[in-house]
């Protein structure tokens, strides 16, 4: 079945560093890639997306681009904030609408 | 953004009770929504899907008999956990797919802790 891998964290960065955070997909189709975001103590928020092969999505900084070559979806930030800590996850959706998540990344950004 | 909320946001209760978890999609309107479980440190493991006016469909080893889902509008989704033990303690979220976007907007979520 579908699946998504992404790095296991917790990872730890100063203010202003630059952020990756892998993640990769296994899919039998074309599924459409999501990056969520869960800041402490709340639920999940939508990111970013991308629907096709080649797309970048982007949002308050954070990129991403569905790379159906390498079935990646890598989020990177060129320099994180404080308010930046949180859990990500990826997540793949095909076209059930289901969403297939990764394990999440928590992400500690250190003044 | 599309705007989800859930409610109770926490609740206790004794083993053997039932709890019920609404879900309400605020300013759109879902014909689909989702029901995740969610353990400490881990990821979302999706339970069920629910379809408004008709039946729920349950992810394999979700029993369909103590996690009961009624989508009776397209705002509105419960869950039911009925007679609840212990380790039925969880964080429960969920999600309404907003068909324009086809993307799903998650719910704060319900954590519940079952004495």
């Amino acid at each position: 079945g579908d699946s998504v891998t992404q790095m296991e964290g917790p990872v730890t960065l100063s203010e202003e560093a630059f952020l990756t955070i892998n993640c990769t997909y296994t899919a039998t189709g074309y599924p459409s890639l999501f990056w969520y975001v869960q800041y402490p103590g709340e639920g999940l928020q939508l990111l970013l997306k991308a629907t096709k092969a080649d797309d970048k999505g982007s949002n308050k900084g954070f990129e991403a681009t569905y790379r159906k070559e390498t079935t990646s979806f890598h989020l990177e930030k060129g320099s994180v904030q404080v308010s930046d800590s949180a859990v990500y996850f990826c997540a793949l959706s095909d076209r059930s609408e289901k969403l297939v998540f990764g394990k999440g990344t928590k992400l500690t950004v250190n003044p | 953004g599309a705007v989800v909320s859930q409610h109770p946001s926490w609740v206790i209760c004794k083993s053997g009770t039932s709890v019920k978890i609404e879900c309400r999609s605020l300013d759109f309107q879902a014909t689909t929504m989702f029901w995740y479980r969610q353990f400490p440190k881990q990821s979302l493991m999706l339970m069920a899907t629910s379809n408004e006016g008709s039946k729920a469909t349950y992810e394999q080893g979700v029993e369909k008999d103590k996690f009961l889902i009624n989508h009776a509008s397209l705002t509105l989704s419960t869950l039911t956990v009925t007679s609840a033990h212990p380790e039925d303690s969880s964080f429960y979220i969920c999600s309404a797919l907003q068909g324009s976007t086809d993307t799903q907007y998650f719910g704060p979520g319900t954590r519940l802790t079952v004495l």
